[in-house]
């Protein structure tokens, strides 16, 4: 469980600003994942990156912006131009970015906006 | 596009009742699919992958393909399998995955 963190496990915002999300990991997977979980509707890509300095929209990124810079880091920013930013964030990777290939999740962030 | 629905929000059985948590999907290909399960706190964590055809925790899924669906199915349900269930869809090319809307389990004693 270890090998994909995210910090800090919760976050309070006030609206208006802009907040990052970390996310590492040490399996030396090249892809990585940004989901958001909201009750009864599941998970929902946001963005995602197969390899370091490349990274595509998922479904809702809107609002948000990421960057690849190392192979073990994907940060996530929630700007203040995303609408409805409360929600529950979940990282993964998974080792590559075949249809076959498991992902791992880490343990989430919560983001609140006051 | 694709589309993953699971019908049921909430699912009840008693302890040593069969379950079956239902999964249907919209997709022109042959997609690859999957279910995960997140315990209550702790990560959400794949339980099983269609290709793999194999059998975790006493769970087992068919792909129907006709009907696409991917149902997952245990003949006796045990307390510890209480749990949020997410089936997901994976395209032919690529990694990226669409979950369905989640199916929270709940066995009781």
């Amino acid at each position: 469980d270890g090998g994909i963190t995210q910090s800090p496990k919760y976050l309070f915002r006030k609206e208006g600003q802009n907040v990052t999300l970390s996310c590492e990991q040490n399996l030396n997977h090249d892809a990585m994942y940004w989901y958001r979980q909201d009750p009864g509707q599941g998970l929902r890509l946001i963005y995602y990156s197969q390899i370091v300095n490349d990274f595509q929209k998922g479904d809702i990124a809107e609002g948000y912006s990421v960057s690849r810079e190392k192979k073990e880091s994907f940060p996530l920013t929630v700007t203040s131009a995303q609408k409805n930013p409360t929600a529950f964030y979940l990282c993964a990777s998974s080792i590559g970015a075949g249809p076959g290939d498991t992902q791992y999740f880490g343990p989430g962030t919560r983001l609140t906006v006051l | 596009a694709q589309r993953v629905t699971q019908p049921e929000k909430l699912l009840s059985v008693f302890k040593g009742a069969p379950v079956e948590l239902k999964c249907n999907y919209s997709y022109s290909g042959s997609p690859e699919l999957f279910w995960y399960v997140q315990y209550s706190r702790q990560r959400l964590q794949l339980l099983l992958r269609h290709i793999s055809r194999e059998s975790i925790k006493g769970f087992t899924a068919d792909l129907n393909k006709g009907e696409t669906s991917f149902h997952l199915k245990k003949p006796f349900a045990q307390e510890e399998d209480s749990a949020m269930y997410y089936c997901a869809l994976s395209p032919t090319s690529g990694s990226r995955l669409t979950f369905g809307e989640g199916t929270q389990l709940t066995v009781n004693p």
